[in-house]
This record gives C-alpha cells, sequence and structure tokens, in this order.
C-alpha cells in the first residue's frame, strides 16, 4: 500500500520554463511534506518543506503547493536550469512513528 | 562540518557474511535515521535514534538488522548472515526536526554476492 505517490516516473522541460513535479498521499495524518533532490551516487538533499496547516511555501525559485482536500502536493521549479536535472521525491511525514514515506521519484530532465 | 559522512560508500560481501557500516551525522543534530533504498524507489525507514535511544524499527529491520548510536553521535548498521535481498544502499541521515529537513549521506552501496 503506497501511502506516498509519484505518477510521473520522468518529466521533460525546456530550460527558462517552468518544472511541476506533483505528488498525491492518502493519510491525512502527515503533518510535514517534503521535497528532496537527488543526484547519482549523492544521498538525497532537501529541498523545501510544508506544513500541513500552510498552502504554500516559497524558497527562491521553488514553490510548494499544498491540496489537503485533494491529498496532493506539487513542487514547481521556475526558470528550470540544466543543473536542476535529477530524480525529485516527496516525502511525507508520519507524526506517529517519526518516520518520512517516501514517493518512487520522478526524474527531471532540463532540455537546453 | 562536512555534513553526515557514511563509511564504507561501496560494499561487496559474499552471501552470510555479517557487514557493519558506519554513520557520522552533523554535530549539532540529536536524531539520526537510517534509511534503506533499492533501485527505482524511494528510500524505506529502517529506524531512527533520538539522541543514544532507538525510539522506531520498522518492521523491515529483521532480527539479522542492528543498530546501534552509543553515545548519541555516531552509528552503526549491522546485518548478520547477509541475504542478496539486503543488497540495497544504505542511506544514514540526521535532524532537528522534520520540518528543517534531513540531511543525508552519500550512503553505502551494499552487494551480497
Amino acid at each position: 500500500d503506497q501511502q506516498v505517490k509519484q505518477n510521473s516516473p520522468s518529466l521533460s522541460v525546456q530550460e527558462g520554463r517552468i518544472s511541476i513535479l506533483n505528488c498525491d498521499y492518502t493519510n491525512s495524518m502527515f503533518d510535514y511534506f517534503l521535497w528532496y533532490k537527488k543526484y547519482p551516487a549523492e544521498g538525497p538533499t532537501f529541498l523545501i518543506s510544508i506544513s500541513s496547516i500552510k498552502d504554500k511555501n516559497e524558497d527562491g525559485r521553488f514553490t510548494v503547493f499544498l491540496n489537503k482536500s485533494a491529498k496532493h502536493l506539487s513542487l514547481h521549479i521556475v526558470p528550470s536550469q540544466p543543473g536542476d536535472s535529477a530524480v525529485y521525491f516527496c516525502a511525507a511525514s508520519d507524526p506517529s512513528n517519526y518516520q518520512l514515506i517516501w514517493g518512487a521519484g520522478t526524474k527531471l530532465i532540463i532540455k537546453p | 562540518d562536512t555534513g553526515v559522512s557514511q563509511d564504507p560508500r561501496h560494499k561487496i560481501t559474499k552471501r552470510g557474511q555479517n557487514v557493519t557500516f558506519r554513520c557520522d551525522p552533523i554535530s549539532e543534530h540529536n536524531r539520526l535515521y537510517w534509511y534503506r533504498q533499492t533501485l527505482g524507489q524511494g528510500p524505506e525507514f529502517l529506524t531512527y535514534f533520538q539522541n543514544e535511544a532507538q525510539l522506531e524499527k520498522s518492521r523491515l529491520l529483521s532480527d539479522r538488522f542492528s543498530a546501534e548510536r552509543p553515545k548519541g553521535s555516531f552509528s552503526t548498521l549491522e546485518i548478520q548472515r547477509t541475504e542478496q535481498g539486503d543488497s540495497a544502499m544504505y542511506l544514514c541521515a540526521s535532524s532537528f526536526g522534520v520540518d528543517y529537513g534531513y540531511t543525508f549521506g552519500s550512503g553505502t552501496r551494499l552487494t551480497v554476492v
């Protein structure tokens, strides 16, 4: 039973355009949602988080939107740059057991 | 501070052997986590320490797995009698709390042959 789903295994975006990565979850008890970026042969790097009591959080080129009624969040990257090419993971924090529950990741490719 | 360090980066072992991995977290972080990642999947939670106390263990952590954090600083993850299904990337992370995100190490890639 996948509690956090990233339904797009990959996404290709033109440099300078907006990249939108999506994530769906099932457990309404999750209290924080996080996005991580991962390059090959490295551990995931924290990008941005959002509390379940908010609907938007912005940090530079990165904005995360949370729609609790739809149990959906998205990461917007504007403008997309070549260095953004990586695998992006969505993760949700379960406050009952201190676990992060992860999606399977979306590989973002930024085309020149 | 150079971030979270994991040692070794790669380990190849024969089935049935024991292996031990080490993680050195960011010194100010009191929380330490172990995750396992296989190809095409997100990381899966294994266990979590707050200071030296192991507060949570996943059902994935069979009795062949044991983790310690003896003085609330570095941690070790030991796998006894390794099986081919144990082949994965083992990731360690540390944090203050969830909202600041976790800082991950580069992982230890285990291959059981």
